[in-house]
């Protein structure tokens, strides 16, 4: 069975620090990896999806990378922003649907 | 573009009421569709997931049932709440290929009392 883990749960940081989120999983079968964010009382959004065949991936301030044979992916965050404070889950999709971490919640202070 | 509508928004019901959450996807045809329950402190839970009209997979025996009537139409429904049905519930939809994105409706914040 496939398990997610995400260190740290939570993260506080000053505003402009570069940092790194972090995602193991269990099984290396899988297709795809997505890293999500969610606000309090919102709905997931999608940052980054990359496919197995994939190393990374990047948009904007955010670069993902995944290293399918050891089980890892880190989310990368240049120049934090107040408003990148969010909860950040990591999922990942094998022969069933997407199976989540718990998340990282980040706190980014001016 | 694509869209993803999940009502209500919140909601208090009554251990032992009805429930009845539905979900729709606009601009796009035969999605996977997916049921997740997100409970305080934990990780977010599939409870179903669809690859078809009237197909439903159930990963966790509970007392709530999912059906999928029409190709972009999901409902979670339960007979009788219980408390423990309390939580976040988020329906998403993917495109069936190799990338195979998932993208997430806004949540429905269930309390049962």
């Amino acid at each position: 069975k496939q398990e997610v883990t995400q260190i740290p749960a939570a993260l506080s940081v000053p505003e402009g620090e570069n940092l790194v989120l972090n995602c193991s999983f269990t099984d290396s079968a899988i297709y795809n990896l997505q890293w999500f964010r969610q606000d309090p009382g919102k709905g997931l959004t999608s940052l980054l999806l990359i496919q197995s065949s994939q190393r990374e991936q990047t948009s904007g301030r955010l670069n993902a990378s995944l290293d399918k044979s050891s089980g890892r992916s880190t989310l990368y965050i240049a120049a934090s922003q107040p408003g990148d404070s969010a909860t950040y889950l990591c999922a990942v999709r094998g022969n069933t649907p997407l199976v989540f971490g718990k998340g990282t919640r980040l706190s980014v202070i001016a | 573009s694509q869209t993803i509508h999940q009502w209500p928004a919140t909601l208090v019901q009554p251990v032992g009421s009805p429930l009845s959450l539905e979900c729709t996807v606009e601009g796009t045809s035969n999605p996977n569709l997916y049921w997740y329950r997100q409970a305080a402190g934990r990780g977010l839970q599939l409870l179903f997931y669809s690859v078809g009209i009237g197909q439903i997979s159930s990963e966790v025996p509970q007392n709530l049932s999912a059906s999928r009537p029409q190709d972009r139409q999901f409902i979670l429904s339960s007979k009788k709440l219980l408390l423990s049905d309390s939580g976040f519930y988020l329906c998403a939809w993917s495109v069936r290929g190799v990338r195979d994105e998932a993208f997430f409706g806004q949540g429905t914040r269930l309390t049962v009392v």
